[in-house]
């Protein structure tokens, strides 16, 4: 499968702290992206970061890429109560197949 | 449409019926995806359409899926003969092209599938 991994699959902190997910995948790829989804319904996107990018920022998310270590994490800072949801990654592989492909997803609780 | 609707939003079927599940992408959208979500669990890829050919099906579990896309534009997934374990939400996604450099996808609020 080329699904990717998510770690943790659960995180719970305080409001205010950061919150920090992993994502690693097996393929080489063209972009990855980052998901939110509230409730077990439909899914948001959050922010894409390229292949030739290593930081992206977006409000209060920040996300990194390391494409030599297949991975990449999504900080989430000054966390609020509505930031409770399941996170997942994505991409689509640089061999033809312009499949896009889920994590298995981390799911956030926030502390009020 | 102002974005992706599925119909119907929820469908409880007995075992051994056919169901159809219904996406209306976003007008223009070119790329469409169906996937398969359990309860808790992470997003399984089914098909994706470019479209209306399917470049990939190797997400559909058995013969008894199928979909389809008309007009570049609706898709109906197709599940014959359901059995339990196809309960599951089921969610569609639009693109508007798969550039490779600006892939966000929209998603529908899902179809929860419930089988009995």
């Amino acid at each position: 499968s080329q699904q990717g991994e998510e770690d943790p699959q659960a995180l719970s902190i305080q409001e205010g702290e950061n919150a920090t997910m992993n994502c690693s995948y097996k393929t080489s790829i063209n972009n990855l992206q980052w998901y939110r989804q509230n409730s077990g319904r439909g899914l948001v996107h959050l922010i894409l970061i390229r292949s030739n990018e290593r930081e992206k920022h977006s409000g209060r998310l920040r996300v990194t890429l390391d494409t030599s270590k297949k991975s990449s994490s999504l900080l989430i800072t000054a966390s609020r109560a509505a930031d409770t949801a399941s996170y997942f990654c994505a991409h689509i592989s640089n061999f033809g197949n312009e499949k896009l492909t889920f994590g298995t997803g981390t799911r956030l609780t926030i502390i009020p | 449409g102002a974005g992706v609707s599925q119909s119907p939003s929820n469908k409880v079927t007995e075992k051994g019926k056919d169901v159809e599940l219904r996406c209306d992408p976003i007008s223009g959208h070119t790329a469409l995806y169906w996937y398969r979500q359990s309860l808790g669990q992470g997003l399984e890829f089914l098909i994706y359409f470019q479209g209306n050919s399917a470049p990939d099906k190797s997400g559909l579990p058995s013969d008894r899926f199928s979909a389809e896309r008309t007009g570049g534009s609706v898709s109906t997934l197709t599940i014959q003969r359901t059995q339990q374990e196809d309960s599951a939400v089921y969610l569609c996604a639009s693109s508007l092209v798969w550039t490779r450099t600006n892939t966000e996808a929209f998603f529908g609020q899902g179809t929860r599938l419930t089988v009995v």
